[in-house]
């Protein structure tokens, strides 16, 4: 049975400063992994995707990475705020050979002003 | 539309009723995901459609729950006879196609059985 992992599960930190949310997968063989936020009583807001031949994706703060021989993402957060305050979640898609996201428990960030 | 849209937004019901829950996917993907949250768990994955067809229906829980996709665009989860454990956040999502592409999730329908 494939797994996703995220650590740690929660993280409160001070306005300013970088962090790094990481995420680790039982099978590498996945097609891509995918990086989401998600807000108290909202949906999944996508906030970045690495696809299966990339190793790497940018947007604005946010930088995350994959490294499929180790089993390994990571989101790196620059200048963190408050408005960052979310649960960030990874997922794995085409684990196990299928099209379906595996996602992780989640880490939850609280960003203190 | 814009997004993925889901309703109801919120679904009270009573127990043994049966619900129906509607996704709206982006236009164009071929690609469509339902997924169920409960109460500080996980996303746990019910079924996935590409196009039409259901390639994995393998996270439905019981045979109480069905999905269905018409014309490549709207799907329906059904869920007959509904229990208190069924109370859940219902989210959905789709992508361009199946692998490789961004998947975008709705809002999600939130379902209390009382």
């Amino acid at each position: 049975k494939q797994e996703v992992t995220q650590i740690p599960a929660a993280l409160s930190v001070p306005e300013g400063e970088n962090l790094v949310l990481n995420c680790s997968f039982t099978d590498s063989a996945i097609y891509n992994l995918q990086w989401f936020r998600q807000d108290p009583g909202k949906g999944l807001t996508s906030l970045l995707l690495i696809q299966s031949s990339q190793r790497e994706q940018t947007s604005g703060r946010l930088n995350a990475s994959l490294d499929k021989s180790s089993g390994r993402s990571t989101l790196y957060i620059a200048a963190s705020q408050p408005g960052d305050s979310a649960t960030y979640l990874c997922a794995g898609q085409g684990i196990s050979g299928t099209y379906k996201y595996i996602f992780g428990t989640g880490t939850r960030l609280k960003v203190l002003a | 539309g814009a997004g993925v849209s889901q309703s109801p937004s919120n679904k009270v019901t009573e127990k043994g009723k049966d619900v129906e829950l509607r996704c709206d996917p982006i236009s164009g993907h071929t690609a469509l995901y339902w997924y169920r949250q409960s109460l500080g768990q996980g996303l746990e994955f019910l079924i996935y459609f590409q196009g039409n067809s259901a390639p994995d229906k393998s996270g439905l829980p019981s045979d109480r729950f069905s999905a269905e996709r018409t014309g490549g665009s709207v799907s329906t989860l059904t869920i007959q006879r509904t229990q208190q454990e069924d109370s859940a956040v219902y989210l959905c999502a789709s992508s361009a196609q199946a692998g490789n592409t961004e998947a975008f999730f709705g809002q999600g329908t939130r379902l209390t059985v009382v």
